[in-house]
């Protein structure tokens, strides 16, 4: 199972929007609604922001936003704040009881 | 909502194994699946398999089909990660992690950094 594809970083001023892509193939992010999101914070573990291509979980900012075409998803973030600066990464469920995870995206707010 | 928490630090020789813990608390333990996830220094995350609920079936990736094992003890909400035959490049963070449906990790544990060194 190879890893998706994730841009190695994004950048964007306070207040601005920015995107980051995730692609895999129709038999990951393509052929399931079971796409993740997830914030690292340096020396910290994961944190989930993104369920189900788009759903945010409780506590999540609403600024925070995913979606899915084909075989591309993509996490929106808006309004950027010096906290958002993290690595994102996604995630897709793979059939037959497997995960597997994009490259990973260093953000950051300038 | 589950909390995870894992064993602590482990150096470890090249060749020998590693078992690390994550025990879960606050939840419905029987319920819930635990993926591992490892990330080396500097890497992404890479994930390692799942030990569902209940009936505790397990699914390796490919990549640690031959040296990993996940067990899970009702008794103590604890699940464990075995990985043998280590070597210098298994060193890494590795996390547990609820799974919920589609293996979406819902919560994390706090990550056991493992060594492997002469």
């Amino acid at each position: 199972q190879s890893a998706l594809t994730q841009p190695p970083s994004a950048s964007g001023s306070p207040g601005q929007s920015v995107t980051i892509s995730c692609t895999g193939t129709s038999s990951d992010v393509g052929g399931f609604t079971y796409v993740s999101w997830y914030q690292q914070h340096p020396g910290k573990a994961p944190k989930l922001m993104i369920y189900e291509v788009s759903e945010r979980p409780s506590g999540v900012p609403d600024r925070f936003s995913a979606s899915k075409s084909g075989n591309t998803a993509s996490l929106t973030v808006s309004g950027l704040q010096a906290e958002d600066e993290a690595d994102y990464y996604c995630s897709s469920y793979a059939g037959g009881n497997n995960l597997v995870f994009g490259g990973g995206t260093k953000l950051t707010v300038l | 909502q589950v909390q995870l928490v894992q064993s602590g630090a482990e150096v470890k020789k090249p060749g020998s194994s590693v078992r690390v813990s994550c025990k879960a608390s606050g939840g419905i333990f029987s319920n819930s699946a635990i993926s591992w996830v490892r990330q080396a220094p500097g890497q992404g995350l890479e994930w390692m398999g799942v030990i569902t609920a209940i009936i505790g079936a397990t699914n390796y990736a490919q990549k640690f089909q031959d040296r990993v094992t996940i067990t899970r003890d009702e008794s103590t909400s604890t699940v464990y990660m075995q990985l043998s035959s280590l070597r210098s490049e298994d060193t890494a963070v590795y996390y547990c992690a609820r799974a919920s449906q589609g293996l979406q990790l819902v919560e994390w544990g706090q990550g056991t950094l493992v060594t492997v060194s002469s």
